[in-house]
This record gives structure tokens, C-alpha cells and sequence, in this order.
């Protein structure tokens, strides 16, 4: 079965403070593994999707890295306005689910001024 | 603008009183779900619809139906909720749910719904 597992479950940083979040993930055979950011009580905005081992993406401040078992969102100097949960998510090859997107628990990021 | 949208945002109900949320894209996507959100939990996948008269059940489906009569629209529908169903709920859609680069889901700003 699928599992997408994230880390830590909270992190706080200072402005300015680089660091990263750790997306694990269990699948049969890759078919997308996708980032979202998400602000309280709003809806998952996508950020970034990877598809092999080695891809990388940059957005601003932010880049998503993919290797066979996890990937990592790197986090440059971190503004306030970083704060947020990011959300990985794997696109499931399992069965009769198979397309649909499995989420982890998320992350969520405070970068204190 | 390319949305998905959700209404109500906000619904207080009672036990056994039945609601519809409903969920519209504008996006001509084939691919259309619903998920609950809870805190310890993320978010879990509710049914989900391939397209036009095809819905499929999700992780969670208990107490829940859906439909899919027309492209542009996937109401949720809750016949008899119960206190168990408060959660904050989204519907999301894509263009299929297949691999493709462009296949993105995106997700309508969420319906916060209190059972009580």
C-alpha cells in the first residue's frame, strides 16, 4: 500500500533561518510526487510537482528535491510569510486507486520576524 | 479565472438534517474528489468521479454520497450526518488521473462544516 510519511510535524524558524522538510514515501512504482502549500482554513495551492530520482524545482525561496525514497523541500531564507503547512503528496499506483493523489499530515512551518 | 468552487463555506447543522455541499469547476476536467480534513489525520479522500456518471469510493465514503451528472459539477451529499462528520471538507479536480506533467488537482477553498 501506499504511505507518504512528513517531517517534523512543526517547525519554527527564525527569519532569514535556511532548512528543510522531508517527505518519505512508500510506492509502486513513482507516478508523481507533488507539493502544496496550505494557509489556515484555505485550500491546498499547488507548488511544485517531480516525477524521477534527481529532479529538482526552485519557486522563490523554495526548492523541491526527489530521490528514490523522499524528497525534500528546501527552504532559503525564510520570510513571515513562509508560514504555512506544505503538504506532500504521492500519486497512488495501488490497486483500484490507482491516479489518485495519497497525502501526508503535512508540516507546519512558523517563521517568527 | 480558473477555479473550483465551493459552497457553503461555512454550515452549521444538526444531527439527521441532510445537506448537500456542492463543488463547480470551470476548468472542463474529467477528474473531480472530495476530502475531509482533520487535524492529526490530513487529508483523506472521500469518492472521487473519472467523469460524467463514473464516481468511485475514496478512503473514507462512509455516510457520504456523490454525484456526477454534468462535467462542471460534484456535489457531496450528506443524507443523515452526524457529529463524527464536522470536519473542514474540499473538493479538488484535475484534468484526468493519469501522469501527465499538467495534471495538477487543485483544490476549491473548503466548506467548514459543524455537525452538532
Amino acid at each position: 500500500e501506499d504511505q507518504v510519511t512528513q517531517s517534523p510535524e512543526a517547525l519554527r524558524l527564525q527569519e532569514g533561518e535556511s532548512s528543510s522538510l522531508n517527505c518519505s514515501y512508500t510506492v509502486s512504482g513513482l507516478r508523481g510526487l507533488f507539493w502544496y502549500r496550505q494557509d489556515p482554513g484555505k485550500g491546498p495551492e499547488f507548488l511544485f510537482t517531480l516525477y524521477s530520482a534527481g529532479e529538482e524545482k526552485e519557486k522563490e525561496r523554495l526548492k523541491a528535491t526527489l530521490t528514490k525514497k523522499e524528497s525534500f523541500l528546501h527552504i532559503t531564507a525564510p520570510k513571515p510569510e513562509d508560514s504555512a503547512t506544505y503538504l506532500c503528496a504521492v500519486r497512488s499506483n495501488y490497486g483500484g486507486s490507482q491516479g489518485n493523489l495519497i497525502f501526508g499530515k503535512g508540516t507546519k512551518l512558523s517563521v517568527k520576524p | 479565472e480558473a477555479q473550483v468552487t465551493q459552497n457553503p463555506r461555512y454550515l452549521i447543522t444538526v444531527t439527521g438534517k441532510k445537506l448537500t455541499v456542492t463543488c463547480s469547476q470551470n476548468m472542463n476536467h474529467e477528474y473531480m474528489s472530495w476530502y475531509r480534513q482533520d487535524p492529526g489525520l490530513g487529508l483523506r479522500q472521500i469518492y472521487y468521479s473519472m467523469n460524467v456518471e463514473v464516481t468511485d469510493k475514496g478512503d473514507v465514503p462512509e455516510g457520504y454520497k456523490v454525484s456526477r451528472k454534468e462535467k462542471r459539477n460534484f456535489p457531496l451529499i450528506l443524507e443523515s450526518p452526524s457529529p463524527n462528520q464536522t470536519s473542514l471538507y474540499f473538493c479538488a479536480s484535475s484534468l484526468s488521473r493519469g501522469a501527465a506533467a499538467k495534471n495538477i488537482q487543485y483544490f476549491g477553498a473548503g466548506t467548514r462544516l459543524s455537525v452538532l
